[in-house]
């Protein structure tokens, strides 16, 4: 099974609305970090925001939020006021306490693109 | 904020040629560097972790001949394409976890700008 599963391949959102890019994930294991990521065209990958297992509140960083309903097992990230330089990819990643060396697991990404 | 560097950010040689890609970590000490892939239009594929001082761990299915890695310091970690061939040609990106953050799981791995690797 998919560890970590993006079903958008990619989205389409107008500047200044907020968008919703969706996130499952399967674990067994009750201690793990959720992060999402963004690609540019460039390549790099830039950390956004991270979500704990027992974290009780959702995680926020300035335009990005993290919607994480631990019952479903989702964390959707959520950017509000969109701007064109926000069109990248974007991956929800994982990490398992008890994979040892804590890796991290990609999604598949999804592809935004802001338009005027 | 942490700061890994990648290079070269860019290398295109011929078949049969040995390519060395660099990692380093420049405000703090990596204990774990991560070596990823990434195809065209897909997602980062785990190839290897690395540990200062001991040998790689290879995800299974990665030739571990092929892609030689060395992490002789904690702040450096090579990838070694050795006898590159087009079908190695792809997008190479590393990561690292700083000193006494590999057991803290809300620590981000810092990524690398990546290397693109053009094999003809």
């Amino acid at each position: 099974a998919q560890k970590i599963t993006q079903t958008q391949p990619g989205m389409f959102v107008q500047e200044k609305e907020a968008v919703t890019l969706d996130c499952t994930y399967d674990t067994s294991d009750p201690s793990y970090g959720l992060f999402w990521y963004k690609q540019p065209s460039s390549g790099e990958m830039i950390f956004l925001i991270y979500q704990g297992s027992y974290d009780q509140q959702n995680a926020t960083e300035g335009r990005y939020s993290l919607n994480f309903q631990k019952a479903r097992k989702s964390a959707n990230l959520v950017i509000s006021a969109s701007q064109l330089g926000d069109s990248a990819m974007y991956f929800c990643a994982m990490r398992e306490v008890n994979t040892g060396f804590q890796k991290l697991v990609f999604g598949t990404g999804t592809r935004l693109l802001v338009s005027p | 904020g942490a700061v890994v560097s990648q290079h070269p950010s860019w290398v295109i040689c011929k078949s049969g040629t040995s390519v060395k890609i660099e990692c380093r970590s420049l405000d703090f000490q990596a204990t774990t560097m991560f070596w990823y892939r990434q195809f065209p239009k897909q997602s980062l594929m785990l190839m290897a972790t690395s540990n200062e001082g001991s040998k790689a761990t290879y995800e299974q299915g990665v030739e571990k001949d092929k892609f030689l890695i060395n992490h002789a310091s904690l702040t450096l970690s090579t990838l070694t394409v050795t006898s590159a061939h087009p079908e190695d040609s792809s997008f190479y990106i590393c990561s690292a976890t700083g000193l006494g953050t590999a057991q803290a799981s809300n620590q981000p791995q810092h990524f690398g700008d990546g290397t693109r690797l053009s094999i003809l």
